[in-house]
């Protein structure tokens, strides 16, 4: 079946504990993206990346890394993470975006993020 | 650069009833549309998109959106509510062949009435 995976579905953690959310897609798309929805603001886009080691900022980067090491992997990792950071988070990936193509997105099924 | 306004957060509508959700965008080239459902405890899943090829666009689960380029508009539509329907939605644009992400709206959830 095709889909995103992330990993965890839940997670609880303390200020400054470094963790990191896992996203692993089985579609062999080009195009991955974060995103974390708050109430009220939408989906904002954290970081994206257009291929294996092409990864860059999206609207809300501040707090936040990734990396693309391989096609089917995007893991989003928070080195310190604060309490503004708790949000639901939504790892995507598309046959394209941009010059790429324009197809649609596939959504894993997201991550609760609660930093105390 | 591109941007899309969807019109009510919330938006009630009782079951049989038609529902009708806004949104309107901005794009300096003729755009790339989508809706996007989200179901409780769930991701986004396309509903349907727009790509030219035709300015009523048919996507899953009875919905519709018709493309009105005079007035910037790809409202999604709906015959008969249906208590599953409830859910939140989002409008979406991207501009094709420009290196432009997809740009979401706020969202509208959708509340239907018994």
């Amino acid at each position: 079946e095709a889909q995103v995976t992330q990993n965890p579905r839940y997670l609880i953690t303390v200020t400054g504990k470094k963790l990191t959310v896992t996203c692993s897609q089985n579609m062999n798309h080009e195009y991955m993206s974060w995103y974390r929805q708050d109430p009220g603001l939408g989906l904002r886009q954290i970081y994206y990346s257009m291929n294996v080691e092409v990864t860059d900022k999206g609207d809300v980067p501040e707090g936040y890394k990734v990396s693309r090491k391989e096609k089917r992997n995007f893991p989003l990792i928070l080195e310190s993470p604060s309490p503004n950071q708790t949000s639901l988070y939504f790892c995507a990936s598309s046959l394209g975006q941009g010059w790429l193509g324009n197809s649609p997105l596939h959504f894993g099924n997201g991550t609760r993020l609660t930093v105390t | 650069a591109q941007s899309v306004t969807q019109l009510g957060s919330h938006v009630s509508v009782s079951e049989g009833a038609l529902v009708l959700l806004r949104c309107n965008y901005s794009s300096s080239v003729p755009p790339y549309l989508f809706w996007y459902v989200q179901y409780p405890n769930q991701g986004l899943q396309l509903l349907l998109k727009y790509t030219s090829a035709a300015t009523l666009v048919k996507g899953i689960n009875g919905f519709e959106a018709e493309f009105k380029k005079s007035e910037t508009s790809f409202h999604l539509t709906k015959p008969s509510a249906h208590m599953s329907d409830a859910a939140e939605y989002f409008c979406a644009v991207s501009e094709p062949e420009r290196d432009d992400k997809i740009i979401f709206g706020k969202g509208t959830r959708l509340h239907i009435l018994p």
